[in-house]
């Protein structure tokens, strides 16, 4: 059972316009989330995090939200650039005991088009 | 200095056989993960070391997997008698502490295994 769910595993957004990618998650232990993005044959590269004690964090144009109440999380990129088209991994460490490992969605592909 | 590194980058191998796969992580960074991504999944961890002790090897598949990282420092992941299913990109992370604090964890570009 996934407990860190992209359901969307693609999304093509076009150059400027917001880009927003969603992540949802059953377990109420997780206490951080973290956004990673990926290129082909490169491994994840950290983008934003943010702790279960707050709701919103923002890193220059990319802005993640955080909802406890409905476990989900978004990724807002205002404004899209091509450069930013890769596969997009939302991850969430285990609350509860378990600090080291993270768990990973399947990750959402975007494409933004010029 | 670097980033986390990690060789070999591509792995061809034949079932059976044996293989370590190896990882750098950023100097001095105490944490060490090794995760494990199929096509099309995320990754999916593996093991987690806190210095030279595996804090962590609940994600490990079976007893034909194995970590050490005897230093604190560089980690070796091996795996015995391959089998088809082990083909996947295995990826290392590293962290300062690892102490659950918020840490971010930072990835090496993985070594891409492929048991024929």
């Amino acid at each position: 059972d996934q407990q860190v769910k992209q359901n969307s595993p693609s999304l093509s957004v076009q150059e400027g316009r917001i880009s927003i990618l969603n992540c949802d998650y059953t377990n109420s232990m997780f206490d951080y989330f973290l956004w990673y993005k990926k290129y082909p044959a490169e491994g994840p590269t950290f983008l934003i995090s943010i702790s279960s004690i707050k709701d919103k964090n923002e890193d220059g144009r990319f802005t993640v939200f955080l909802n406890k109440s409905a476990k989900h999380l978004s990724l807002h990129i205002v404004p899209s650039q091509p450069g930013d088209s890769a596969v997009y991994f939302c991850a969430a460490r285990g609350g509860g005991g378990s600090q080291g490992n993270l768990i990973f969605g399947k990750g959402t592909k975007l494409s933004v088009k010029p | 200095g670097a980033g986390v590194s990690q060789t070999p980058s591509n792995k061809v191998t034949e079932k059976g056989k044996y293989v370590e796969l190896r990882c750098d992580p950023i100097s001095g960074h105490t944490a060490l993960y090794w995760y494990r991504q199929s096509l099309g999944q995320g990754p999916e961890f593996l093991i987690y070391f806190q210095g030279t002790g595996a804090a962590d090897d609940s994600g490990l598949p079976n007893d034909r997997f194995f970590a050490v990282r005897p230093e604190g420092s560089v980690s070796t992941l091996k795996i015995q008698r391959t089998e088809r299913g082990d083909s996947a990109v295995y990826l290392c992370a590293s962290s300062p502490q690892g102490s659950g604090g918020g840490e971010t964890q930072y990835f090496g570009p993985g070594t891409r295994l492929l048991v024929l």
